[in-house]
């Protein structure tokens, strides 16, 4: 079954450094996707990132990057150039091929601070 | 581009009440997902919508959560009757079905005493 883990219930950075959030997936099925949801108090769910399984290069968006090593099924967030505005939890989630449904991990909280 | 809309953005009611949550998803997308929330937890999902069809309702609780999307474009969850482990945010969320990407509403949170 797929399954989606985030070791890190929570994180601490300092403002201008560099953080990497963690992920490990499961899944047997070849092809999937992988995504990152930055959630803020407010509650709605951010779309940051996305990588493929058959993506030949990491993904990158702005300060976003993941780095992807499918051997270790993991997909890490970093956030380059932290901002106080990043404080927030955030999500990785899989879905596969013939599915449209995400499987969410349990998330990780980010605190920046100055 | 018109984000996803849901309202209410807070509920209160007491167990064994009803409820009924909208969702307006981004225009033109065909695909509606509702998605719950509970506190200290990732998302998980309720229901998936093509157009106005059903994919997977497969983790809805059918005794007392229904959906449904009439015409194609708005979505409402209703859940008869509420109880205490309802209690979590109401996310609904909306792709195109030519993209992966899914994009959420603000959430309803729905707090049952």
């Amino acid at each position: 079954a797929q399954k989606i883990t985030q070791t890190q219930p929570g994180m601490f950075v300092q403002e201008k450094e560099a953080v990497t959030l963690d992920c490990t997936y499961d899944t047997s099925d070849p092809s999937y996707g992988l995504f990152w949801y930055k959630q803020p108090s407010s509650g709605e769910m951010i779309f940051l990132i996305y990588q493929g399984s058959y993506d030949q290069q990491n993904a990158t968006e702005g300060r976003y990057s993941l780095n992807f090593q499918k051997a270790r099924k993991s997909a890490n967030l970093v956030i380059s150039a932290s901002q106080l505005g990043d404080s927030a939890m955030y999500f990785c989630a899989m879905r596969e091929r013939n599915t449209d449904k995400l499987i969410f991990g349990t998330g990780t909280r980010l605190q920046v601070f100055p | 581009e018109a984000g996803v809309a849901q309202s209410p953005r807070y509920k209160i009611i007491e167990k064994r009440q009803s409820v009924a949550f909208w969702c307006n998803p981004i225009s033109g997308h065909a695909t509606l997902y509702w998605y719950q929330q509970i506190l200290g937890q990732g998302p998980k999902l309720l229901i998936q919508f093509q157009n106005n069809g059903v994919v997977d309702d497969s983790q809805l609780p059918k005794d007392r959560f229904s959906a449904e999307r009439l015409k194609g474009v708005d979505s409402t969850l209703k859940i008869q009757p509420a109880k205490l482990e309802d209690s979590a945010v109401y996310l609904c969320a909306s792709s195109d079905s030519e993209k992966e990407t899914q994009y959420f509403g603000p959430g309803t949170r729905l707090l049952v005493l």
